[in-house]
């Protein structure tokens, strides 16, 4: 089992570039999630997913959208990058809200 | 919002044990308290969840007393390998956009 993945894993844009970033599950978990996590701070939770074609709004989706078309993916889009979201972005799957198992990270800068 | 309140930081020396403890005065009813633990450039990875009382793995012990509003997590006889952040979590256990990451606490373990 690859268990969470995660694509690309760095990733250089410019200001108003639009860039989608892929998350991939084996687990067959129904929850799925993307957070940000910004130098010395914790994760905070941009979307989530509860199962296969739904998503809803986490702490801080302002500026993101996500699809989860497929069970084992969800997908988070920049649609208009801005500096402010420079961040490294983790993306997680768990059932329900219990143990999540996290993937190793996306490293977004955006100039 | 059940937020949550830990130490920044910890120091300790091989082989002691190491006890963390979080703060989370609005815990609702139906939520679990889960910890877990970060190193640098990688997602986090699952400690331990409890609902109350005590709860023990093979790597740690979480203690929640009776109110609920706090919970301690145990590290024994910790090595220089448990030098890392760790994170406590409160969220619904049924679902809901409710898991914020606090800042953690970044544990130092010496020879």
């Amino acid at each position: 089992n690859a268990g969470v993945t995660q694509t690309p894993k760095f990733r250089v844009l410019k200001t108003g570039q639009s860039m989608t970033l892929l998350c991939a599950q084996d687990m067959n978990h129904e929850y799925m999630y993307w957070y940000r996590q910004d130098p010395g701070m914790g994760l905070r939770l941009i979307h989530y997913s509860v199962g296969e074609g739904t998503t809803a709004k986490g702490e801080v989706p302002d500026g993101y959208n996500v699809s989860r078309l497929k069970k084992q993916n969800f997908l988070l889009g920049l649609e208009s990058a801005a500096p402010s979201q420079t961040s490294v972005y983790f993306c997680a799957s768990s059932w329900e809200h219990y143990e999540q198992y996290f993937g190793p990270g996306t490293r977004l800068t955006v100039t | 919002l059940a937020k949550t309140t830990q130490p920044i930081s910890m120091d300790s020396y091989e082989g002691q044990e190491v006890n963390i403890t979080c703060s989370h005065n609005n815990i609702a009813t139906n939520d679990y308290i889960t910890w877990y633990q970060q190193f640098p450039s990688q997602g986090p990875r699952f400690i331990i969840q409890g609902y109350k009382t005590k709860v023990t793995n093979e790597v740690a012990s979480l203690f929640i007393p009776a109110d609920r509003k706090s919970s301690t997590l145990s590290l024994p006889r910790v090595s220089l390998s448990d030098t890392a952040v760790y994170y406590c979590l409160v969220a619904k256990g049924g679902g809901g956009n409710k898991l914020t990451f606090g800042t953690g606490t970044q544990l130092k373990v010496e020879l």
